[in-house]
């Protein structure tokens, strides 16, 4: 148990829903980062937020967002779903934003779109 | 697009056989990380290497940056039933100072046959 809990376990939802994933980073660590895993593109790095604050960027969909809420918890809300972003959502944290800090993963929401 | 080439892809081995994986980018990384995966849980860190032409090892796993940091090999001596699963690199590109953005291998599954 990496002490990052996702919320729901899994989702499924019909083409242009929307839909909003929960993170609750480990005690006492600031930094939050999404995560896609399909099984054509691997592991995608999509967001970071630091302290509330957005940190870096990686490969994020417009029709994704994400924020960081003053009790360091994070939403990943993507909307107008289409099949192809069924996959497996990742949130990890971390004490800091740098380099040398390690990243926790959660177990995952597992969403697919039909 | 940066892209992180592991290979190979899927490797069945029988105990107490070595192996090495190797992960390749023409991209300089500032760090790189392994992590290996369990099917349905997040992906755990084994390591992360900084410099260089860095070596680290973790029990009968070692691990190797290469000098240029655009490459790297994780070798497992004598590998047992355990070690089975998916092993991923990940490099670190800068954004800016302090900022970075994560980039994951393609993966390798790995079986240990006992």
């Amino acid at each position: 148990d990496s002490g990052v809990t996702q919320t729901p376990k899994h989702l499924i939802t019909a083409t242009g829903q929307r839909v909003t994933l929960r993170c609750s980073p480990r005690s006492g660590d600031l930094s939050v980062y999404w995560y896609q895993q399909s099984l054509d593109q691997g592991l995608q790095f999509l967001i970071q937020y630091y302290n509330g604050e957005e940190r870096a960027k990686g490969n994020i969909l417009e029709r994704f967002s994400a924020q960081q809420f003053p009790d360091l918890h994070s939403e990943l809300n993507l909307s107008s779903l289409e099949l192809g972003d069924s996959a497996l959502y990742f949130c990890a944290s971390s004490v800091g934003g740098g380099l040398i800090y390690e990243q926790y993963f959660g177990p995952g929401t597992r969403l697919t779109v039909t | 697009t940066q892209l992180l080439e592991q290979s190979p892809q899927f490797l069945s081995i029988q105990e107490g056989e070595n192996l090495t994986v190797y992960c390749n980018s023409s991209s300089v990384f500032s760090s790189l990380q392994w992590y290996r995966q369990e099917p349905g849980e997040g992906p755990v860190l084994l390591v992360t290497v900084v410099t260089g032409g860095e070596v680290k090892k973790l029990k009968r796993l070692t691990f190797q940056f290469g000098d240029a940091r655009k490459d790297s090999s994780l070798h497992i001596t004598a590998a047992q039933p355990g070690d089975t699963g998916l092993y991923l690199c990940a490099g670190a590109l800068s954004v800016t100072s302090g900022t970075y953005k994560y980039i994951f291998g393609t993966g390798t599954r790995l079986k240990v046959l006992a």
